[in-house]
């Protein structure tokens, strides 16, 4: 079992509708949860960084944090044709004495339709 | 403010050559990362150096090596290429303190042939 898993889709919705991308994790050490987004042949782009369980809001995004089910969520609200790109969901443990290590899935490739 | 700045955008090299990757991290920042993504696949964690000193290693061979300078830059280095080297290679800044956020550059497309 992979640490980190994400539906790669591809995943296509019609512009102004909610996406919701998705990743399990199996090791419960990790407490810092983030999704980058990554535009074709470019880096990864910090989109959204929570510490632990709940919920935090960005603008149109939103991601949730759901320790007890190791389940992370982030939602678009009125997706834009400009947020096609791949979403990668990214975790680390980042103890005090150790690296801080980050863990990707392998990402959700999403398509908004104009 | 400048971003990650890595260098070269792209490279092609051939089998059993050897390649050097720069990276300069954001100003204040003092730890360097560095990620292998392959085509379809997340990135796959390298090295992480801070203050010039390795603090941790990913599940790669001992052709890849690296190195932090004193003004936080960082160079990777992989010997002896094979083919299935090519990748885009990612460099990470971050704080290094505990809950510090990852901020990547572009990225360095190399190509084994």
């Amino acid at each position: 079992q992979k640490e980190v898993e994400q539906d790669p889709g591809p995943l296509s919705v019609p512009e102004g509708a909610i996406v919701s991308l998705n990743c399990t994790y199996s090791n419960s050490a990790f407490q810092y949860f983030m999704w980058y987004r990554q535009y074709s042949r470019k880096g990864p782009e910090l989109l959204m960084y929570t510490y632990s369980s709940g919920n935090k809001e960005d603008g149109r995004f939103t991601a949730q944090v759901d320790k007890s089910s190791k389940y992370i969520s982030l939602f678009i609200r009125d997706s834009q044709p400009s947020d096609s790109a791949t979403y990668l969901c990214a975790m680390s443990a980042n103890r005090e004495t150790s690296y801080d290590k980050v863990i990707f899935g392998p990402g959700t490739s999403l398509s908004v339709i104009p | 403010d400048a971003g990650v700045t890595q260098s070269p955008t792209h490279l092609i090299k051939t089998r059993g050559q050897h390649v050097t990757l720069r990276c300069s991290p954001i100003s204040g920042h003092k730890s360097v990362s560095w990620y292998q993504q392959v085509l379809g696949q997340g990135p796959q964690f390298i090295f992480q150096y801070y203050e010039k000193e390795e603090r941790g290693r990913g599940n790669f061979p001992d052709r890849f090596s690296a190195r932090q300078f004193p003004n936080y830059s960082s160079e990777l280095n992989v010997n002896a290429l094979l083919l299935g080297d090519s990748a885009l290679y990612l460099c990470a800044s971050s704080t290094g303190r505990a809950g510090g956020a990852q901020y990547f550059g572009p990225g360095t497309r190399l190509l084994v042939l």
